[in-house]
């Protein structure tokens, strides 16, 4: 079974400051791992996904994260957060070897103060 | 670029009602997938669906929970009789061949009375 864990429920952060949004999983196959973004009453945008290719992963606005196997680790990060980074972020795993549906975390709601 | 379409975005019911919530997925993914978010909680698993039939299913899909694909296109969720607790966001999502490319829809909020 895979799980997921995000540590913090909410991260805030300043206007221009690093964004470090923490997730570790769980996973007896290799896992994709995956970053979304939910904006107030809105649906699920992918960020970013790790799908063993490179470990370090460029997403959509200028977030980025880095798989670490020997941490079970997915950190999302951002070099200078904006206003519009406020939102709740979803790390999720599945895998590869089939019919694996996604499993989420809890959640980390990013606040972003001017 | 594809979407994943979801009607209505928005469904009040009231309790003991049937609901069909309807997605219409990328077309040329082949699974499919149902989740819930209740208000302030995380993205729970439904079902999944391929090849027309239920391929893994959570606790929570229980006997008042039915899917289909009935025309080739679109893919439904039906709820037989609802419950205040059935109140959630629901998402459809579709899934490329690969184990990757996740796309959501942009849900459908139920709201039961």
């Amino acid at each position: 079974a895979q799980s997921v864990t995000q540590l913090g429920s909410h991260v805030s952060v300043s206007e221009g400051a690093l964004v470090l949004l923490r997730c570790n999983y769980s996973s007896s196959v290799p896992p994709y791992l995956f970053w979304y973004v939910q904006y107030p009453n809105q649906g699920l945008q992918l960020l970013l996904k790790y799908t063993s290719a490179a470990t370090l992963v460029k997403g959509i606005n200028g977030f980025e994260a880095e798989f670490k196997k020997s941490e079970t680790s997915f950190h999302l990060t951002k070099p200078s957060a904006h206003m519009s980074d406020a939102a709740e972020y979803f790390c999720a795993v599945s895998t590869a070897s089939g019919n694996t549906p996604l499993v989420f975390g809890k959640g980390t709601r990013l606040s972003v103060i001017a | 670029e594809p979407e994943v379409t979801q009607t209505p975005s928005h469904q009040v019911t009231q309790m003991g009602q049937e609901v069909i919530l309807r997605c219409v997925p990328i077309s040329n993914h082949l699974y499919f997938y149902w989740y819930r978010q209740i208000l302030g909680q995380k993205v729970e698993f439904l079902v999944s669906f391929y090849n027309n039939e239920i391929s893994e299913k959570s606790e929570i899909f229980d006997d008042q929970f039915s899917v289909e694909r009935p025309d080739g296109s679109n893919f439904t969720l039906k709820i037989r009789s609802t419950k205040l607790e059935d109140s959630a966001m629901y998402f459809c999502a579709s899934r490329e061949t690969g184990g990757y490319g996740y796309t959501f829809g942009s849900g459908t909020r139920l709201t039961v009375v």
